[in-house]
């Protein structure tokens, strides 16, 4: 069954902490998403990945950054994690058409 | 920036009814349309695409779209409570990624 997995699910971090979260696909796709999803705003795109060191800013990527060093992993780190910045981050995957595979997401808050 | 917009916010819908969900795109280069759909608790999951002006029908949902007006359609037949769900539409203009709109949440009642 083809996934994007997504860890942790919930994770509760204080203003200035560091926090990096993860994203695995067993589907050997190459182009990989972050998102965030806040009431009212849908879906905005934080960063792109087209394959392993070949990452592109999103629309929202301030305050953000990612990396991925293996094709099957992407993931994304808050330097020093600010209360807005308090989301549902979902990570996706794609062959290269708009056909996405999203993982189940990771609840973040930032007090 | 290009902007995708819902309508309506929220929807009611009695079990076994119709609904009716709109977007609103901004760029007539966008090469083709989803639907995605997310229940409670999970990540979205993609329903149907549209790139061909007109209708298209996949078992109770049909997409509707209309290229020159910028406006893309989801009707929703004989609804049931598995419907309950919070809907996107999405543009893809090829090479980047799909820009998805505000939302729009589907409540069936019994």
């Amino acid at each position: 069954d083809m996934k994007v997995t997504q860890m942790p699910r919930y994770l509760i971090k204080r203003m200035g902490e560091n926090v990096l979260l993860e994203c695995g696909q067993d589907m050997s796709h190459e182009t990989m998403y972050w998102y965030r999803q806040d009431p009212g705003l849908g879906l905005q795109l934080i960063y792109i990945s087209y394959d392993v060191d070949s990452n592109s800013e999103g629309d929202i990527p301030k305050g953000y950054r990612v990396s991925r060093k293996k094709r099957e992993h992407f993931s994304l780190i808050l330097d020093s994690a600010k209360t807005n910045q308090t989301s549902v981050y979902f990570c996706a995957s794609t062959t290269g058409n708009s056909d996405y595979t999203f993982g189940s997401g990771t609840r973040l808050l930032v007090i | 920036q290009q902007k995708v917009q819902q309508s309506p916010e929220s929807l009611i819908v009695p079990e076994g009814g119709m609904a009716s969900l709109n977007c609103t795109f901004s760029d007539r280069n966008s090469q083709y349309f989803w639907w995605y759909r997310q229940h409670s608790g999970e990540g979205p999951k993609a329903l149907m695409s549209i790139f061909s002006n007109g209708d298209k029908k996949e078992g109770r949902f049909t997409a509707h779209l209309n290229k020159a007006s910028l406006y893309v359609s989801l009707h929703i037949k004989d609804s049931q409570p598995s419907d309950s769900a919070l809907y996107f539409c999405a543009e893809y203009q090829g090479g980047r990624a799909l820009i998805f709109g505000t939302g729009t949440t589907v409540s069936v009642s019994p």
